[in-house]
């Protein structure tokens, strides 16, 4: 079955904390990326990725940064978390002409 | 460019039918549909592309009209596992492009 995992449901940090948010899918797709998702706001794109060490800024990137070494890893940094950044964060993965994959989410407060 | 969905919320009781909208304002190459249910991750639904096609999903099927820029969601004969919040993404050119997605549909059927 095909899946991505998001390492934390639920994270509580600290203003200023460096954040990081880790996902890993296991389906060998080519395509990753960062949403987050607001009370009636939708899902907004933070960054995304084509390949291994490939990385574009989405909609609201401001605040954020990504990594992705490996090809099934992508990992999002909140590189001084702040209170506007408290969202549920979903990672996705898809090959080129297919629907997406979401892993569970990451509901990230940040007090 | 966000698309519009319409409308924001909808109530139904079992049995019966409803249409989601999806408009956008630019040209599209294909539109997704997703449903997510409280507290889970999106699910892939299905992805109509540029061409006009009409696609079904057990009780569940869509439209593309790509020269008005806008899909349609059908749900026929609803059932109480059909509740949640249905997203649609949109993606203006072919393969690799992140979709952009609507701020959502929450539909409830109750018995």
């Amino acid at each position: 079955d095909v899946k991505v995992t998001q390492s934390s449901r639920y994270l509580v940090k600290r203003t200023g904390e460096k954040v990081f948010l880790e996902c890993v899918q296991d389906m060998d797709h080519e395509n990753m990326f960062w949403y987050r998702q607001d009370p009636g706001l939708g899902l907004r794109l933070i960054y995304f990725s084509y390949d291994v060490k490939m990385k574009e800024k989405g909609d609201i990137p401001e605040g954020y940064s990504v990594s992705r070494e490996k090809k099934e890893r992508f990992s999002l940094i909140l590189e001084s978390a702040s209170t506007n950044q408290t969202s549920m964060y979903l990672c996705a993965s898809s090959s080129s002409k297919y629907g997406y994959t979401f892993g569970s989410g990451t509901r990230l407060t940040v007090v | 460019q966000q698309p519009v969905q319409s409308p924001q919320a909808v109530i139904l009781r079992e049995g019966e039918d409803a249409v989601i909208n999806c408009s956008s304002s630019k040209a599209l190459y294909s539109v997704h549909w997703y449903r997510q249910k409280h507290g889970e991750a999106p699910v892939f639904l299905m992805i109509l592309l540029k061409g006009g096609e009409q696609k079904g999903h057990d009780k569940i099927s869509a439209s593309f009209n790509e020269k008005k820029q806008q899909s349609s969601l059908y749900l026929t004969a609803s059932q109480l596992s059909y509740s949640g919040t249905y997203f649609c993404g949109t993606g203006r050119v072919s393969g690799n492009t992140p979709l952009v997605f609507g701020k959502g549909t929450r539909l409830s059927v109750i018995a």
